[in-house]
Formats: structure tokens, C-alpha cells, sequence
């Protein structure tokens, strides 16, 4: 599975959009970005996966570059439950399987 | 309950000692996970289980790590003789085959002391 680059931290303020990259420019044509995040003592949470085309849903949406070397997750309205740690993976096939995660970013979102 | 159940939610442990922890996945979810997490780290992948077969056991650090899944649902890893550097937190996931999305459970943390 390729690798990501992630920032290690970032800030928002509550009701801002949050933009968090990744850069994945080794990514093959099979494989999809996917990303989770994980609240503090809590397990990770799917949030959204593309393949080329951006997408959306009722938590985030991604925007792939036509490349697909680097991806954006945008939370439109941060909120403080959004403090997180958020991770991009990218891997081959739809279905779940050994997920390889990085550090993430951590994203604190404050009032 | 409607998510992946684990059980203990913590556990001490003395070090050479034996360890089960338990997964419950969610009703139908044929696709079993269980990844560690150090502090500071993302999970560690360490095996996937389809239906009662382990179908991906690469991550399991050393032969003291074991798991099984009898009838396709509840899963149990077993740590033998445990050492410090097996403290972390456990963590189990279910998903329907072939789905993006998993669900991860609470996790169990273990302490060796």
C-alpha cells in the first residue's frame, strides 16, 4: 500500500472549514484514499473514500487531485467534538482489509 | 448492543502471565479485525479474520500472539507470556465483506506490569 504524508498537527476555529491534506504520490491507479479519525479513548471512525471523483457525505467531503497525488478532507463547519486525529490511508480494493495507519493530524479545533 | 463490544475494557496484567481479550462484532459482520495502538501511534495492524479463517495474520508480532474466531463471531487474542512491551491497546473491528467501512470497537487496554 502506498504511503501518506500528513501535517502532524493543525488548528481550526469552531464553525470554520477545515481543510486537512494528504499527499499519496506513489498511489497506483487501484488503490483508494480512505480516512478515518479517532477521538480521544475512543477507536478509529470511517469517514469517507474516493477513488478519482470527489465526494461527499454527511460528515466530509474529499477532494482527490486529478493526479490523485495529494487529497483534501474538508469539514465544512468544524465543531469542538471534530478534535481528533485524523488519518489518511490509501490501499488497494473497496473492501476492508489490514488498513496500514500512519501518525495522522492531529486536529484541534478550538472556540 | 449495536457496535463491536470488547471486553475487558482494561486490564493489568503481571509480566510471564497469560492473557484472553474478547471481541464481540456486530451481528453479521463476517470480517474481523484487531490492530494494537501504542501511545502516540496509529493502530498496528495484527489479524484479519474472514468468517472463521484467519485470512491475514502477518501483523502478529511473535508466535505468543494468537487469536481464533470458532463459529464466525465472537473473537479472542490470547497473549502468551506477556512482557512490558505488550502493553497497548487492543483494538477489534467488524465489517461486512467487501465494505469500506469498518467499525472499531472501544478497544482494551492493557497494562503489563
Amino acid at each position: 500500500d502506498a504511503k501518506t504524508t500528513q501535517p502532524t498537527s493543525m488548528d481550526c476555529a469552531e464553525g470554520r472549514a477545515a481543510n486537512l491534506p494528504c499527499n499519496h504520490s506513489t498511489i497506483s491507479g487501484n488503490e483508494y484514499v480512505y480516512w478515518y479519525r479517532q477521538i480521544h479513548s475512543q477507536g478509529p471512525q470511517y469517514i469517507i473514500h474516493g477513488l478519482k471523483n470527489n465526494e461527499t457525505n454527511e460528515m466530509a467531503s474529499l477532494i482527490i487531485t486529478e493526479d490523485r497525488k495529494s487529497s483534501t478532507l474538508i469539514l465544512p463547519h468544524a465543531t469542538l467534538r471534530d478534535t481528533a486525529v485524523y488519518y489518511c490511508i490509501v490501499r488497494v480494493a473497496k473492501g476492508f482489509q489490514k488498513l496500514v495507519f500512519g501518525t495522522g493530524t492531529r486536529l484541534l479545533v478550538s472556540p | 448492543g449495536a457496535g463491536v463490544s470488547q471486553t475487558p475494557s482494561n486490564k493489568v496484567t503481571e509480566k510471564g502471565k497469560y492473557v484472553e481479550l474478547r471481541c464481540d462484532p456486530i451481528s453479521g459482520h463476517t470480517a474481523l479485525y484487531w490492530y494494537r495502538q501504542s501511545l502516540g501511534q496509529g493502530p498496528e495492524f495484527l489479524i484479519y479474520f474472514q468468517g472463521t479463517g484467519a485470512a491475514d495474520d502477518s501483523g502478529l508480532p511473535n508466535d505468543r500472539f494468537f487469536a481464533v474466531r470458532p463459529e464466525g463471531s465472537v473473537s479472542t487474542l490470547k497473549i502468551q507470556r506477556t512482557e512490558r512491551g505488550d502493553s497497548a491497546v487492543y483494538l477489534c473491528a467488524s465489517s461486512r465483506t467487501g465494505a469500506a467501512e469498518a467499525f472499531f470497537g472501544q478497544g482494551t487496554r492493557l497494562t503489563v506490569v
